[in-house]
């Protein structure tokens, strides 16, 4: 079985401040990682996803993530946010195999900036 | 332009009745799913289905049942409301296959009284 820890409910921070959002998961066979956003009164959309390859994504919106396999981490970085990036952030994991696409998240991660 | 549409944003219903939640996606794909969303736990998966008629338990199946009759529409129903389900539903759909991304619909608050 899998799960996922986001270790932060809340973060606040201010505008043009660095933003890191922890994730942590728990598998006993190798998984893809996903991150998603969900804006207010929004569904969720893809931020990014790590399938195989450079540990470091990109994603949209200026945000990237780090693939650490030793760590079983995943944390999604922004060096300077806007207010516009407000919204909760979930952290998801995938095992390779088998289970349709299905998705374990996280609690997700409010992010609150504030200018 | 992907889209997943949700038949309500908001619902207000009565413990007992029987609700149906509806979810049309336009882009052909194989698999939808059901999540419910609560603070502090996030989206739980209630049931996806891989094909036409084709449908698998999630992680919270209890309380709830679903249909799919055509590849486009997954309906999320509950049988006899109650005031722990309670939630934000969300829908969401994906091409078949690990490395394709779920896109999501943009959920209906469901309130039971």
């Amino acid at each position: 079985a899998q799960s996922v820890t986001q270790l932060d409910s809340q973060v606040p921070v201010f505008e043009e401040a660095p933003v890191e959002l922890r994730c942590n998961y728990s598998s006993s066979v190798s998984v893809y990682l996903f991150w998603y956003v969900q804006y207010p009164n929004q569904g969720l959309q893809l931020l990014l996803k790590y399938l195989s390859g450079s540990t470091l994504v990109k994603g949209i919106n200026g945000f990237e993530a780090e693939f650490n396999k030793s760590q079983t981490s995943f944390h999604l970085r922004k060096p300077s946010v806007h207010i516009s990036d407000t919204a909760e952030y979930f952290c998801a994991v995938r095992p390779f195999s088998g289970g349709y696409n299905k998705l374990i998240f996280g609690a997700g991660t409010r992010l609150a900036v504030h200018p | 332009d992907v889209k997943v549409t949700q038949s309500s944003r908001y619902l207000v219903k009565r413990t007992g009745e029987k609700v149906f939640l509806e979810c049309v996606q336009d882009m052909d794909h194989e698999n939808m799913f059901w999540y419910r969303q609560d603070p502090g736990l996030g989206l739980r998966l209630i049931y996806f289905s891989y094909d036409v008629k084709m449908k698998e338990k999630g992680d919270i199946p209890e309380g709830y049942s679903v249909s799919r009759e055509k590849k486009e529409r997954f309906s999320l129903i509950l049988e006899s409301a109650s005031t722990n389900q309670t939630s934000m539903y969300l829908c969401a759909s994906s091409l078949r296959g690990e490395v394709y991304e779920q896109y999501f619909g943009p959920g209906t608050r469901l309130t039971v009284t």
